[in-house]
């Protein structure tokens, strides 16, 4: 069955210091990939996307995401985290339309 | 370019009432998605639409549960004598198409709870 999956349910971070959020998928062909991230009461943010190519990807407020085939795996990655990077973060995968969520990461981000 | 809309953002509704929820695609997208996010049970697809068309609802409960796209106007999603355990965000996506362009973008949900 095609799954993602998100080993890390809740992250404590420093301000400042680095975060890395780990992701795998199964699924028979490589899907698409994707990271989002949810504020508190808020929707989702698309923060990167991964359809093929170069397999670092850069997204938006500073994060990045790594997809290694070996692995199954596509990390996200932010060299020094803010406060208000404070949230939940889903990684997901597409082969046709239907998304797949991983569980979530719930990042704290202390001073 | 405005995002996904969803309205309302939050809806109170007493046991065997309907609900109704809307959803404006980002302009120019022409497929709509519906996924629930229940608490302990992640995101999960519901629904997926094409203009007057549903293409797959393998995620919809068989029952009390109905979507539709029309041609003129929101994505509505509609829940008939909701129960408690109807209580959920539900959010919408869209998509400009499938195939090569697979991203889909989300609106801010509507937090549904039932009394």
């Amino acid at each position: 069955a095609q799954s993602v999956t998100q080993p890390d349910i809740h992250i404590t971070v420093s301000e400042g210091a680095s975060l890395e959020l780990r992701c795998n998928y199964s699924y028979g062909a490589t899907p698409y990939l994707f990271w989002y991230v949810q504020s508190p009461g808020q929707g989702l943010q698309l923060l990167l996307k991964y359809f093929s190519g170069d397999t670092l990807v850069q997204g938006i407020k500073g994060f990045e995401a790594e997809f290694k085939r070996s692995q199954s795996s596509f990390n996200l990655r932010k060299p020094s985290v803010h406060w208000s990077d404070a949230a939940e973060y889903f990684c997901a995968a597409v082969n046709d339309y239907k998304l797949s969520f991983g569980a979530g990461t719930t990042v704290t981000v202390r001073a | 370019n405005a995002g996904v809309m969803q309205n309302p953002r939050h809806l109170v509704r007493r046991r065997g009432q309907e609900a109704r929820l809307r959803c404006s695609p980002m302009k120019g997208h022409s497929h709509v998605y519906w996924y629930r996010q229940l608490p302990e049970e992640g995101l999960k697809f519901m629904v997926y639409l094409q203009k007057e068309n549903i293409i797959d609802e393998s995620g919809m409960p068989k029952e009390r549960f109905s979507a539709e796209f029309p041609k003129e106007g929101p994505s509505i999603l509609r829940i008939q004598q909701v129960v408690r355990g109807d209580s959920a965000a539900y959010f919408c996506a869209s998509s400009l198409r499938t195939g090569a362009e697979k991203t889909q973008y989300f609106g801010p949900g509507t937090r549904l709870l039932v009394l």
